[in-house]
């Protein structure tokens, strides 16, 4: 079983509809996060939360909102889903734990979501 | 502001072939850290290597290598005898000490042909 898990893989939806994607982790990491990979630029952070009570905004934030609702999930919604939100979204996680700072992230296999 | 700059969009090798992957990085940051992540054709990121800026020791594993320049800002990474499953999208990132925001390059597709 993977240590990161995203559901769902794929989705197609239409403009305006809420979505949700979740992500959970048996890695028992503290940090976790959410990215979107658009072609030719990369990942790029949306937001991020160190602990349960802990929610920081990322590099492209707007249009996006989440929840920790547990150590081990951490869901993004798109509150009114926009066709240039379709991309590929990447949930990751990491330790802060006694191994030195910035351990690597794990990422989970990506939701590949489409808007029309 | 930190930036990662991967200016190869694509390469394309025959098999054999040694091929180095360029990573050019700006920080303010005296402490930060840095990565190479690889997505194969399946879309998982799969991490390679984590180095820090206080060491510019290169490193090699098997058939791929590390050169971290400081001088130069760059974190190059060499594939010697590059084999058709190492066809993927190669993401070279910057994290500053504690923030663990992670900046990601815009990738490099490499292509080994047959």
């Amino acid at each position: 079983d993977a240590d990161v898990t995203q559901t769902p893989r794929n989705r197609i939806t239409k403009t305006g509809k809420r979505i949700m994607l979740e992500c959970s982790q048996t890695k028992g990491h503290d940090r976790m996060y959410w990215y979107r990979q658009d072609p030719g630029l990369g990942l790029r952070l949306i937001y991020y939360s160190f602990d349960v009570k802990d929610i920081n905004k990322g590099e492209i934030s707007d249009g996006y909102s989440v929840s920790r609702q547990a150590q081990a999930k951490f869901s993004l919604s798109l509150e009114s889903a926009i066709p240039n939100q379709t991309a590929l979204y990447f949930c990751a996680t990491s330790d802060s734990g006694d191994r030195g700072p910035n351990q690597p992230q794990h990422f989970g296999d990506g939701t590949r979501l489409s808007i029309l | 502001a930190q930036k990662v700059t991967q200016a190869q969009t694509e390469i394309s090798v025959v098999e054999k072939e040694d091929v180095t992957l360029d990573c050019v990085y700006e920080t303010r940051d005296t402490t930060y850290y840095l990565f190479w992540y690889k997505q194969p054709p399946s879309g998982e990121l799969v991490f390679l290597i984590r180095r820090n800026s206080f060491d510019e020791q290169n490193e090699i594993s098997g058939r791929y290598s590390w050169n971290f320049q400081k001088s130069t800002s760059s974190f190059n990474f060499t594939i010697t005898a590059s084999q058709v499953v190492d066809s993927a999208v190669y993401f070279c990132a910057l994290t500053g000490r504690g923030a663990q925001k992670l900046v990601f390059g815009q990738g490099t597709r490499l292509t080994i042909n047959p």
